[in-house]
């Protein structure tokens, strides 16, 4: 299994952006890199993925640098809520199974 | 709306009994897991199934089985509950094809 390294904590001002950076030096060509993140003692919840692409929806923008090796994950406008515990993920076709490193906690600062 | 529901959410039960947790998922998902995680660490996988029938050990599968009898559903037993197994457990589904995950609410069991 492809695996990630993540700085074990961050802080970041609210109304900053958070930058969450992601390594996973070892990723083959087909698989994804997935983003999840867990709120106190709630279930993961999904944020966004991408294979090569930068990609962007409601909640976050995703940057995968070309060679594959690194992502960073940004939140353009922080708030308290985004205070989490943040998951890099890399899977692929054929071995789907999700296994969780220990992730970046985010903490936001008012 | 499709949801992935986990039963109970909160147990205490002895030392030695057997104890099963449920998973239930409607959005007719091929891909389920089951995980635990405990106080300041990350979700370590137990046991996990890419649909009916199909079941796999993950990273902390001792003393811990599942069946896959039909899409819905994915039990976890704990055959012979031991204190090392008080614990948040949680499960989630995704569909097979590498679309994102869902997961319930987590069950904390307490084995005393």
């Amino acid at each position: 299994d492809a695996k990630t390294t993540q700085p074990p904590s961050m802080d970041c001002a609210e109304g900053r952006a958070a930058n969450l950076p992601c390594n996973h030096s070892t990723i083959s060509g087909n698989e994804y890199v997935y983003w999840y993140r867990q709120i106190h003692s709630q279930g993961p919840q999904y944020i966004i993925h991408g294979l090569k692409n930068n990609e962007t929806n409601e909640m976050a923008s995703l940057i995968i640098t070309e060679d594959r090796k690194s992502s960073t994950l940004i939140l353009p406008h922080a708030t308290l809520r985004d205070t989490a515990v943040y998951y890099c993920i890399v899977y692929g076709f054929g071995n789907e199974k999700l296994t969780f490193g220990t992730g970046t906690r985010l903490t936001i600062i008012p | 709306d499709a949801e992935i529901t986990q039963s109970p959410r909160h147990k205490i039960t002895e030392t030695g009994r057997q104890v099963t947790l449920a998973c239930h998922q409607t959005w007719n998902h091929n891909n389920m897991f089951w995980y635990r995680q405990d106080l300041g660490h990350g979700l370590r996988l137990i046991h996990y199934s890419y649909g009916v029938q199909d079941t796999n050990k993950g990273e902390v599968s001792d003393g811990y089985s599942v069946s896959r009898s039909n899409t819905e559903d994915l039990p976890l037993t704990l055959e012979s509950a031991a204190s090392s197994q008080t614990s948040v457990y949680f499960c989630a589904s995704s569909e097979t094809g590498m679309t994102e995950a869902f997961f319930g609410q987590g069950t904390r069991l307490t084995v005393v």
